[in-house]
């Protein structure tokens, strides 16, 4: 049963244009969702957060958007930068219990110069 | 650097022996996260600690185990190793778990059984 979906295991965008990453969840408890970004041979590290009492946060070129009612997160990274050639995780947790995350898939991003 | 120090980064071993894998928290966070990576299932929760008490299980088998430390250290120990264990394990931590903030990786464990 996989709760947080990425659907799409990769995408290439144009250097300098916006790069859109998608992600869907089943679990209507979820209400803190995070993207992670992670490099080979590097452990996930943190990018954005976005609790469920907002639906939008921004971080600079990053910027996350919630749809509660479609179950649904996106992560906006404007402009694009070769630097952000990477796997993006999307993660989801419930803050009742543990705070434990559920993992997407990943979906590798390649910047094309 | 996300401050989360794991040790050591490659262990390599064969079925049947123990291995210890472990990790030094950020400083100031108290709860310490563990979850394997293998290649057909993604990064998986195994385990949680809370300030050195047990606070929630995932998928971990019986053969595996861990404990936090009164420093907060904590380590992950596999016992009976099988060569569906390779894998990568990485340890996150946290200030609170209560509170709405980001788990903090280190760079994992690549484990390869033989």
């Amino acid at each position: 049963d996989q709760q947080v979906k990425q659907n799409s295991p990769s995408l290439s965008v144009q250097e300098g244009r916006i790069s859109i990453l998608n992600c869907d969840y089943t679990n209507s408890m979820f209400d803190y969702f995070l993207w992670y970004k992670k490099y080979p041979a590097e452990g996930p590290t943190f990018l954005i957060s976005i609790s469920s009492i907002k639906d939008k946060n921004e971080d600079g070129r990053f910027t996350v958007f919630l749809n509660k009612s479609a179950k649904h997160l996106s992560l906006h990274i404007v402009p694009s930068q070769p630097g952000d050639s990477a796997v993006y995780f999307c993660a989801a947790s419930a803050r009742r219990g543990a705070q434990k995350l559920v993992f997407g898939q990943g979906t590798r991003l390649t910047i094309n110069p | 650097d996300s401050g989360v120090t794991q040790t050591p980064k490659h262990l390599i071993t064969a079925t049947g022996q123990r291995v210890t894998l472990r990790c030094s928290p950020r400083s100031g966070d108290l709860s310490v996260y563990w979850y394997q990576q293998s290649l057909d299932q993604g990064l998986q929760f195994l385990i949680q600690y809370y300030n050195g008490e047990e606070r929630a299980k995932g998928n971990i088998l019986e053969r595996f185990s861990a404990q936090q430390f009164p420093d907060l250290h904590s380590e992950l120990n596999l016992s009976s190793l099988e060569l569906g264990d390779s894998a990568l394990y990485f340890c996150a931590s946290s200030v609170d778990p209560g509170l709405s903030q980001p788990q903090h990786f280190g760079d994992g464990t690549r484990l390869s059984i033989l």
